[in-house]
């Protein structure tokens, strides 16, 4: 079956800006998870998806980013006024849910990423 | 706050050879741990998953395993081929949240 996808792979924008980046899950996930991976930062979570809601946001670093989800499938996550430290690969992962409310046993499966370039 | 840690940053070695990559998690109160590879230009992919009740998991070449009380996890890869170069990421998921917390990663070169 069709893995997470992610578009556009590449996106170069100048500074002050606004990008949508978007993510597809795997059919039938309804966990959703957008990460940011930076040169010399490593991976940092973004905000968790159960469902359309958002539990989790804690891992946005301004109110500048934001993002949705419709239908319980795609996610968009939003950058306004873009600045050259978003510059980073943006990854979307989904996952199955083992319960109702919180937390997956199982794998969370990612997307090929989003490379953003802030110029 | 979790902080992860793996050692080495890099390895080289032979075609061949077993290696152990390691992790380390300051926070025992995990969830899970899950071991992926990130080849270059490309997305993350999941090796092994393992819950905190487990002690390790296996998948043909490679064996990962978790000691929870002392905080680390080992990725053992046997007989080592060059598909396997990659960077190899650790990341542990809390026990009361939803996130994954990363470590640097070691980047794994296989020579023919």
């Amino acid at each position: 079956g069709a893995g997470v996808s992610q578009s556009p792979s590449n996106k170069v924008t100048e500074k002050g800006k606004d990008v949508e980046l978007r993510c597809d899950p795997i059919s039938g996930h309804t966990a959703l998870y957008w990460y940011r991976q930076s040169l010399g930062q490593g991976l940092e979570f973004l905000i968790y998806f159960q469902g359309n809601s958002a539990p989790d946001k804690s891992g946005l670093p301004s109110d500048r980013f934001s993002a949705e989800r419709t239908g319980g499938s795609v996610s968009t996550l939003t950058i306004q006024r873009t600045q050259q430290e978003d510059s980073a690969v943006y990854l979307c992962a989904s996952s199955l849910e083992g319960s109702a409310w919180r937390r997956t046993t199982d794998t969370q499966y990612f997307g090929p990423g989003t490379r953003l370039t802030v110029l | 706050k979790q902080e992860v840690t793996q050692i080495p940053a890099a390895l080289s070695v032979p075609e061949g050879e077993n290696l152990v990559l390691n992790c380390s998690f300051t926070d025992s109160a995990i969830y899970n741990l899950q071991w992926f590879r990130q080849d270059p230009g490309k997305g993350l992919t999941s090796l092994l998953l393992i819950q905190s009740s487990q002690r390790e998991q296996t998948s043909g070449r490679l064996n990962a395993s978790l000691d929870k009380s002392s905080g680390r996890s080992t990725l053992y890869i046997a007989a080592s081929q060059p598909g396997d170069s990659a960077t190899y990421l650790c990341a542990v998921r809390g026990d009361s949240n939803y996130q994954l917390i990363w470590g640097a990663g070691t980047k794994l070169i296989i020579k023919p």
